[in-house]
């Protein structure tokens, strides 16, 4: 299966600021998905990424808060703009991996735990 | 979208079967299920999915009822390292490019020694 390596695991971060979270993958993969996990719940999709386009986000999610790059086929960043305590969460990246049989399934990062203070 | 509906806990004890429950009812023929687990402070892990037949791998069964309205996944032999939340996934396939993955609230499954 795919191997992703999500960066940085953690950070601490000021209100107001913004920071960028990187997301690699060990091979080629058509779509990426970056996902937050609120504390205690469950995961929410936030957009999806296909490289060379504009990148589709869920309804509650917007490209302003939560600009993504997608430079190529192994690649990608989330940025979280302009923080607030309420932005504290999990953020995870996500590709599918097509394996050996068609709809194998979804590998995810670490993820990157986000605290806003 | 179909919709899943699971128990929001359930606890199993060592080196038992521990068999969760996932309704969806509303699920379209061209849906899969999907289930996935999240061990603390971990990304979710892919388990096993399937259409209509009953699945098995190297971790777990999955049993999916003859209407497709429910489905169990079974872990045959329970451990400690089992203890996690597990997410029943119905995927979305309004466009066929269309993969991404909805996760509801998920059963918190605990082993117990």
């Amino acid at each position: 299966s795919a191997v992703i390596s999500q960066k940085p695991s953690r950070d601490i971060c000021q209100r107001g600021t913004s920071l960028t979270i990187q997301c690699q993958v060990d091979s080629q993969v058509t779509m990426m998905f970056w996902y937050r996990q609120q504390p205690g719940q469950s995961l929410t999709l936030i957009a999806t990424a296909n490289q060379g386009s504009e990148a589709t986000y869920e309804s509650g999610f917007v490209i302003d808060k939560f600009p993504i790059s997608r430079p190529n086929l192994t690649f990608s960043t989330l940025t979280v703009s302009n923080m607030s305590p309420e932005d504290s969460s999990i953020y995870l990246c996500s590709v599918e991996d097509a394996g050996r049989r068609v709809n194998y399934g979804y590998t995810f990062g670490s993820g990157t735990r986000l605290t806003v203070v | 979208d179909a919709k899943t509906t699971q128990p929001p806990s359930m606890d199993c004890a060592e080196g038992r079967a521990a068999n969760l429950p996932c309704n969806h009812s509303t699920i379209s023929g061209n849906e899969y299920v999907y289930w996935y687990r999240q061990i603390h402070s971990q990304g979710p892990q892919y388990i096993i999915h399937g259409l209509k037949n009953n699945e098995t791998n190297e971790m777990a069964s999955l049993i999916i009822t003859e209407d497709r309205k429910s489905s169990t996944l079974i872990l045959p032999h329970a451990t400690l390292r089992d203890t996690a939340v597990y997410y029943c996934i119905v995927r979305l396939t309004k466009h066929f490019y269309n993969n991404d993955m909805r996760f509801g609230a998920g059963t918190r499954l605990t082993v117990k020694p």
